[in-house]
This record gives C-alpha cells, sequence and structure tokens, in this order.
C-alpha cells in the first residue's frame, strides 16, 4: 500500500515570501494531520481534518497559516508571509479511523523541510 | 493545556546496554501511543496502550502504562545499532469530543558499536 504522499521536500524561502505544502494521504484515510516539527522537538499538531471539515486548529497561527482539505482527500498547507521561526519539517499524518475513537494509528509523510532566511 | 514531558533528552550507549525513556503527562490520558524517528526520517508508529499498568512487549522492546495513566516507559534489552533514533511518547486526551495526540520532546538514542 502506498504511504502518505508529500512535496515538495525541501523549500527555502526568503521571509514575507509565501509557501504552500502538499499532502495526499493514504487511500481511504478519513483524518489527515498537519504537525510542525522544530529541530530537537517533538511535533506540534496544527490542524486537523476529518473527511474534509476541521476538527482541531486550535494551534494554527491563523494570522499567516492556512490548510484546505478539497474533497476529502488531498490537502494543501500555506503560510503567508513567512517569518524565520517557522523553519521546521513539516509533516503530513493521516489514519483510518475519524479521530473520534481512542484508537488512531498515525502514518507520516516524509515530511517537508522549510528554511526560511 | 496537556503537556507531555519526556526524559531523558539524549542517551548515549553501547550495543549491548540496555535503555529506558520515560514519558510523564500533566493530564489523565485515554491512551499512550509511542513512535520511533529515525536520523532524517519521519515517525514510525509502534505501538499503543490503552489500559492502566498495561504492559506489551515487542522483541526486545517493553512498552508500559503507568496505574493512573498519566505515564509511561519503553525499555528497550541489549541494544543494537539498529535502534538509533529517536522515541516519542505521544499522549491521547482523555474526554471531550476530538481525540488529539500531543507529543513528548522525544528522547535521542545513539548507539556505539
Amino acid at each position: 500500500e502506498a504511504g502518505v504522499a508529500q512535496s515538495p521536500r525541501y523549500k527555502i524561502i526568503e521571509k514575507r515570501q509565501s509557501v504552500a505544502f502538499w499532502c495526499n494521504p493514504i487511500s481511504g484515510h478519513a483524518t489527515l494531520y498537519w504537525y510542525q516539527q522544530i529541530l530537537g522537538q517533538g511535533p506540534k499538531l496544527l490542524i486537523q481534518f476529518q473527511n474534509n471539515g476541521v476538527v482541531d486548529d486550535s494551534q494554527l497561527p491563523k494570522d499567516r497559516f492556512s490548510a484546505e482539505r478539497l474533497k476529502g482527500v488531498d490537502s494543501t498547507l500555506k503560510i503567508q508571509p513567512a517569518k524565520l521561526e517557522d523553519s521546521a519539517v513539516y509533516l503530513c499524518a493521516s489514519s483510518l479511523d475519524t479521530g473520534r475513537t481512542t484508537y488512531n494509528e498515525q502514518f507520516f509523510g516524509p515530511g517537508t523541510r522549510l528554511t526560511v532566511l | 493545556g496537556q503537556q507531555v514531558m519526556q526524559i531523558p533528552q539524549y542517551q548515549h550507549v553501547q550495543e549491548g546496554e540496555d535503555f529506558t525513556t520515560y514519558c510523564n503527562s500533566s493530564t489523565t490520558l485515554s491512551n499512550i501511543q509511542w513512535y520511533k524517528q529515525r536520523p532524517g526520517g519521519h515517525p514510525v508508529f509502534l505501538i499503543q496502550l490503552v489500559k492502566s499498568g498495561e504492559v506489551k512487549k515487542q522483541k526486545r522492546l517493553t512498552f508500559q502504562f503507568g496505574e493512573a495513566k498519566k505515564n509511561s516507559s519503553l525499555h528497550i534489552t541489549a541494544t543494537q545499532t539498529t535502534d538509533v533514533g529517536t522515541y516519542f511518547c505521544a499522549g491521547m486526551n482523555s474526554g471531550g469530543s476530538n481525540y488529539k495526540l500531543t507529543f513528548g520532546k522525544g528522547t535521542l538514542l545513539t548507539v556505539n558499536p
């Protein structure tokens, strides 16, 4: 079975520029997550989708970050404008369940490493 | 909000030695998951613990969930170089209408051959 796909794998931008990341989850997975992982830290949840609806975006900096999951499959995460502190790996993950049960093994993609100069 | 603390931050061992990482939550958890992230890689699911006091084994790895469902540990017996990586615990919150994981900062394990 194909895993979670993400692109691009690497991105370097200047501060105040915009950037977008794309994620294709495992087929049939209802729940999709975007995490930010700063070097030396654990993944931090930014947003969680159940199908095409948002179920948690409490830690998403909404003044500059946005995400959508049209048609309940692919998702994009956008940063506009980027700041230096946004330099991190952005991980996409998906899980089979709806996010409303206590079991949701998450499958992570390879991530996009963002460097903001 | 929920906080998950993990210690130690780093651990360097000689091959063949044992290794343990500990995880503590500020709140009672509905379950806890463990992930491994190899250098340059992405987190990979290892196991989930749900019941109070639960112990699970995977070959040389032993996972425990505390009686109060607020702490957990991962113990590796006789480490090998293939065990190198960062081990994260991730606590799932208890209660509410949605379940989400809060990751600890992880323990980076290095193994000297």
